[in-house]
């Protein structure tokens, strides 16, 4: 399988900081890489696909970049709502894999 | 956007069988790519499974492999998900999610909590 790393695991910053989450994959995966993110007690929603692509209703403060082996979520202002953990994925094989997660917290 | 509503929380004895449902709405059943994804309290996420009706076969983890069962029932447009020889490290939210062929998961079920106790 596949394996996704994510980093950091923990993130705190302040309301309007940019931040950003790294994830890298054990091998190239094109760009065939999702965000999710997760607010607690809910399931998770589709933030970004295909590495770049914003999912319709999602703000444009978060964007996704990168391709093969190395990929980031950018929140470019975070905002009080951003508050959750968020989870790459990718979807190079049918037998999807996860990153263990990043939860932003806000100062 | 397709639905998915799951059914209910479920209560398990240790060596037992779990059978958990996802009614799927508002989609082609037949190409839909519905997979079963759990969390385990604190953990994260881990996909178990899916299927896609069309190819009639379902595909797993290796985890998961021989002790997992996912099924899909076209007349009721609902996705199963039956895992058998439940222990602890089975008490989990398992979810089910979906989207097109074998590409991210654009739509989330709500969760169903499994509780696996003597």
């Amino acid at each position: 399988d596949i394996q996704m790393t994510q980093s950091p695991s923990t993130l705190s910053a302040s309301v309007g900081d940019r931040v950003s989450i790294t994830c890298r994959a054990s091998q190239s995966i094109s760009s065939w890489l999702a965000w999710y993110q997760q607010k607690p007690g809910k399931a998770p929603k589709l933030l970004i696909y295909k590495a770049s692509s914003l999912e319709s209703g999602v703000p444009s403060r978060f964007t996704g970049s990168g391709s093969g082996t190395e990929f980031t979520l950018t929140i470019s202002s975070l905002q009080p709502d951003d508050l959750a953990i968020y989870f790459c994925q990718q979807y190079s094989s049918y037998s999807r894999t996860f990153g263990q997660g990043t939860k932003v917290e806000i100062k | 956007q397709v639905q998915l509503v799951q059914s209910g929380a479920e209560v398990k004895k240790p060596g037992s069988s779990v059978k958990v449902s996802c009614k799927v709405s508002g989609g082609n059943f037949s190409s839909y790519d519905s997979s079963w994804v759990r969390q385990a309290p604190g953990q994260g996420l881990e996909w178990m499974g899916g299927i896609i009706p069309i190819f009639g076969a379902a595909l797993y983890a290796q985890k998961f492999q021989g002790r997992v069962t996912i099924t899909a029932d076209e007349s009721t447009t609902t996705v199963y998900m039956e895992l058998n020889s439940l222990t602890s490290e089975d008490t989990a939210v398992y979810y089910c999610a979906g989207g097109g062929p074998a590409i991210h998961f654009d739509s989330w079920g709500q969760g169903t909590l499994v509780t696996v106790s003597s």
